[in-house]
């Protein structure tokens, strides 16, 4: 099956830095990769959609300016925190979505981020 | 608006048992419905999924019927064992041509020996 690489797994920064996660498709393109945050026991909240070449769409209540979405090539995406409050503090997972139709979306392993 | 509602957790089963995880959605249209899991430490998995009504999705002993007429796609296993111990997290796909889920809040499921 098609394979999606998250890194770092975790991390683990001081307050006022930035943070920056990386999502990988390792053997597919991805023109469309999501980003999702999960609180504990909680269920996964989309932050936004990335999309290659393009600017990624953000879900209502989540601040572009604050995490900050780049997707430059067909298999990379990145999700960088800035200036990181330990309210940030979360695991954050990325799907990457397959050209088929309909397009299945696959998951990266995830990254524990601590911020102190 | 578009939701999935799972049943809380934890379940907590003696190996061997019948398994259920009940989830109920609300949605615009005609979801597709799915089941993934997710091992400590690791991301989602896909587990099954069904497109359309009265679809049956199975995959490893799991299985989960897609019911329009009570909105469910309800997660059932017949003999669990200590290696599912797991959250499973049930989502919808509201448009076919995107892989945007919207995601229960997951059940953690314990098999004890």
């Amino acid at each position: 099956g098609a394979v999606v690489s998250q890194h770092p797994s975790r991390v683990i920064c001081k307050s006022g830095t930035s943070v920056k996660i990386e999502c990988r498709s390792l053997d597919f393109q991805a023109t469309t990769m999501f980003w999702y945050r999960q609180f504990p026991k909680q269920s996964l909240m989309l932050m936004a959609t990335s999309n290659e070449g393009s600017k990624a769409t953000y879900e209502q209540g989540v601040e572009k300016d604050k995490f900050l979405i780049n997707h430059a090539s067909l298999t990379l995406s990145t999700l960088t925190v800035t200036s990181a409050h330990p309210e940030d503090s979360s695991f954050y997972i990325c799907s990457a979505q397959d050209s088929y139709n309909p397009p299945e979306a696959f998951f990266g392993q995830g990254t524990r981020l601590t911020v102190v | 608006g578009n939701s999935v509602t799972q049943m809380e957790g934890p379940v907590t089963l003696s190996e061997e048992a019948f398994l259920t995880i009940n989830c109920t959605y609300t949605a615009t249209g005609y979801p597709s419905l799915f089941w993934y899991v997710q091992y400590p430490g690791e991301g989602l998995q896909l587990l099954l999924k069904a497109t359309k009504a009265d679809d049956k999705g199975s995959n490893k002993g799991f299985e989960a019927t897609y019911r329009k007429e009570t909105t469910s796609f309800h997660l059932e296993k017949g003999s669990v064992q200590v290696s599912d111990s797991a959250v499973y997290f049930c989502a919808l796909r509201i448009a076919s041509n995107t892989g945007k889920l919207i995601f229960g809040q997951g059940t953690t499921l314990q098999v004890k020996p």
